[in-house]
């Protein structure tokens, strides 16, 4: 397997646009989260699915963003309107199952909002 | 809800030197623990975890990592640092019957020359 496949890999937009983060996770695996990496605040979970159903978005910062799975390979996180501060490394996380708890991530989406 | 504490920010040490960068934990219940490892422009990958059994867990690297329930900490050792092992380490803890990771804010571990 491949690992979870995040893209893009860097994206650069202007404050107000709409921006969408792109997560596959590792086939098979039933959870999946998504992370946000800043230096002030370290690694945030925003929220987290199981079998493509969100179980707890209470990490999700305000009404702007929006995560969806639709299946069980894909998941967007979508910012609506975008603001300077959302500026951060976006990581996307999947883990198999709750009897082997263990998390892998991927290479990260650097978000630039400027 | 679970908290994780590494309360070493920035460990700076000499190559060849041995290392200790400390993690502990809130739960009062049963815990996963893990550390992962984060390279620059990485993601992060893991270098160890404890689910049960021995309390000395060894992991990739050379790295090792103790679990001591009575004091809930989970601190990670290496006798002997390179220049490669230059990274950002994060702490980990999930319940044994939760599904969340909670992760400590991180320890920048510098190797120097």
């Amino acid at each position: 397997d491949a690992g979870v496949i995040q893209s893009p890999r860097h994206e650069v937009t202007e404050m107000g646009q709409e921006v969408t983060l792109r997560c596959k996770p590792i086939s098979g695996h039933d959870y999946l989260f998504w992370y946000r990496q800043t230096m002030m605040r370290g690694l945030e979970l925003l929220i987290y699915f199981n079998n493509n159903v969100p179980i707890d978005d209470s990490g999700m910062p305000e009404d702007r963003f929006s995560a969806k799975m639709p299946n069980a390979s894909f998941s967007t996180l979508k910012i609506q309107p975008s603001e300077p501060r959302d500026s951060a490394v976006y990581f996307c996380a999947s883990s198999p199952s709750r009897q082997i708890p263990e998390a892998f991530f991927g290479q990260g989406t650097r978000l630039t909002v400027v | 809800a679970q908290s994780v504490t590494q309360l070493d920010s920035q460990v700076p040490v000499f190559e060849e030197a041995p290392v200790e960068l400390r993690c502990n934990y809130s739960s009062s219940v049963s815990v996963y623990l893990f550390w992962y490892v984060q390279y620059p422009n990485q993601g992060l990958q893991l270098l160890l975890k404890y689910l049960s059994g021995s309390t000395l867990v060894k992991g990739i690297n050379g790295f090792e990592a103790e679990f001591n329930k009575s004091q809930t900490s989970f601190h990670l050792r290496k006798p002997s640092v390179h220049i490669s092992d230059t990274a950002e380490y994060f702490c980990a803890v999930t319940e044994n019957h939760g599904n969340q990771f909670y992760f400590g804010t991180g320890t920048s571990l510098t190797v120097i020359p």
